[in-house]
């Protein structure tokens, strides 16, 4: 059966200081994966995405993701976060389906 | 440019209750999805559609009923409400299947079953 799961359901970070958020996937085949991003009172707003290719994927606002097959992992890097990042952070892989991971609310503190 | 469009934006239901939430897009995607947010839940995938006439069950599709007469629009029905369904309903649809295009988000739906 095809699933996410991302590790960390509430993160705290100080401006300036570096983000990882982690990403897991099950799944027997190919995949397309994405990481999306909702800010608060928003929809979901598309971060990057990966098809194929370099593994090491740019988003926008500076945000990479790097696919690494061996470990079925899709994790989410800013260098140096910035208040407005503040948000709810989402995984998604498709698979058969497109499904998404719970979510990690980033909470950044100026 | 109106991408897509959910109505209405919040309702409040008596259990037992029925409604339809209506999802309209005006940018000829052949996919269409009904996801519901929970808190710690992420988005779960309700039902979904492939192409006008076509629907296809998700993660969580019981209780709900969909229709895909028209491809710009997609219809969530609840025939029969429960407090269980108290979540907020995004629509969304893409080209394909994610590998042309990701998905395009309405604003969502906040449904509260008392």
């Amino acid at each position: 059966a095809q699933s996410v799961s991302q590790h960390n359901h509430h993160v705290i970070l100080s401006e300036a200081a570096s983000l990882e958020l982690g990403c897991n996937y099950s799944y027997g085949g190919t995949v397309n994966l994405f990481w999306y991003v909702q800010y608060p009172g928003q929809h979901l707003q598309l971060l990057l995405k990966y098809f194929s290719g370099d593994p090491l994927v740019k988003g926008i606002k500076g945000f990479e993701a790097e696919f690494i097959k061996s470990k079925f992992s899709f994790n989410l890097r800013k260098p140096s976060v910035q208040w407005s990042d503040t948000a709810e952070y989402f995984c998604a892989v498709q698979g058969g389906k497109l499904i998404f991971g719970q979510g990690t609310e980033l909470s950044v503190k100026p | 440019n109106a991408g897509v469009t959910q109505t209405p934006k919040f309702r409040v239901l008596k259990t037992g209750q029925s409604m339809t939430l209506l999802c309209a897009q005006d940018m000829n995607h052949e996919y269409m999805y009904w996801y519901r947010q929970d808190p710690g839940m992420g988005l779960r995938l309700i039902h979904y559609s492939v192409g006008e006439g076509t629907t296809a069950k998700g993660e969580v599709p019981d209780g709900y009923n969909v229709s895909r007469l028209k491809k710009q629009n997609f219809l969530l029905g609840l025939e029969s409400a429960a407090p269980s369904q108290t979540s907020v309903y995004f629509c969304a649809s893409s080209y394909g299947q994610g590998l042309i295009s990701p998905l395009h988000f309405g604003n969502g739906t906040r449904l509260t079953v008392t």
